[in-house]
């Protein structure tokens, strides 16, 4: 069954600090996974796209990195700001007929000052 | 703005009631996707429509009936819900070209409560 587990639940930091997010999947086949970012009250805006071929993407102060061996990867948010503060949602597309979508259950970040 | 909106952003309502949710997408995408968000509980993707044809149901209850006159417009009708369907209804559209990079662009929900 394609899951899609992401940790912690939630989370809060002071501001200025930096934090990592996880994201473990058994989608199979794979095609890409992409972090998005959703602010209360707001729909998700993606951040990043990962694909097979690639380790590491960055996106302002964020970082996205992908092991497709051990099927995980990571959001690592550098120098923390308010408007961090939202829900980060790990969404995993399989490779095959219909290309269908696993998402996460998402993060939970909170910025503090 | 992602370019897509939807109406209402909150609904209160009865469990005897009938209501619509509205959703229109201004990027020229050709998909269209409605999806339950449920509080600590991944997206669940309710509807596919793709050119206008429904291509997906994920074993939605009858009380959801969606409709899609055309590629830009969605709509959620809802009628005889349950407390439990409360819960925020996002509306989503993309460019399906085959390519499995499409990005899916979410309006910014609308927020449902049933009474």
């Amino acid at each position: 069954k394609n899951q899609v587990e992401q940790s912690p639940q939630s989370l809060i930091i002071l501001e200025g600090k930096n934090c990592t997010l996880q994201c473990n999947y058994t989608v199979s086949p794979f095609s890409n996974l992409r972090w998005y970012k959703q602010d209360t009250g707001r729909g998700p805006v993606s951040l990043t796209i990962m694909t097979f071929s690639e380790n590491t993407k960055s996106n302002g102060r964020y970082t996205a990195t992908l092991d497709a061996d051990t099927k995980q990867s990571s959001l690592h948010i550098t120098a923390s700001q308010l408007s961090d503060s939202a829900s980060y949602i790990c969404v995993v597309r399989n490779n095959n007929a219909g290309n269908m979508l696993t998402f996460g259950g998402g993060t939970r970040l909170m910025v503090k000052p | 703005e992602t370019g897509v909106t939807q109406t209402p952003r909150h609904l209160v309502m009865g469990m005897t009631n009938k209501k619509s949710l509205k959703c229109e997408q201004h990027l020229g995408h050709n998909a269209m996707y409605w999806y339950k968000q449920s509080a600590k509980k991944p997206l669940e993707l309710m509807f596919v429509y793709n050119f206008k044809e429904q291509t997906e149901n994920n074993s939605v209850p009858s009380r959801f009936s969606p409709e899609c006159p055309n590629s830009s417009h969605l709509f959620l009708h809802l009628h005889t819900l349950q407390p439990e369907d409360s819960a925020l209804y996002l509306c989503a559209s993309s460019q399906e070209t085959g390519n499995s990079y499409n990005e899916q662009f979410f309006g910014p929900g609308t927020r449902l409560t049933v009474l």
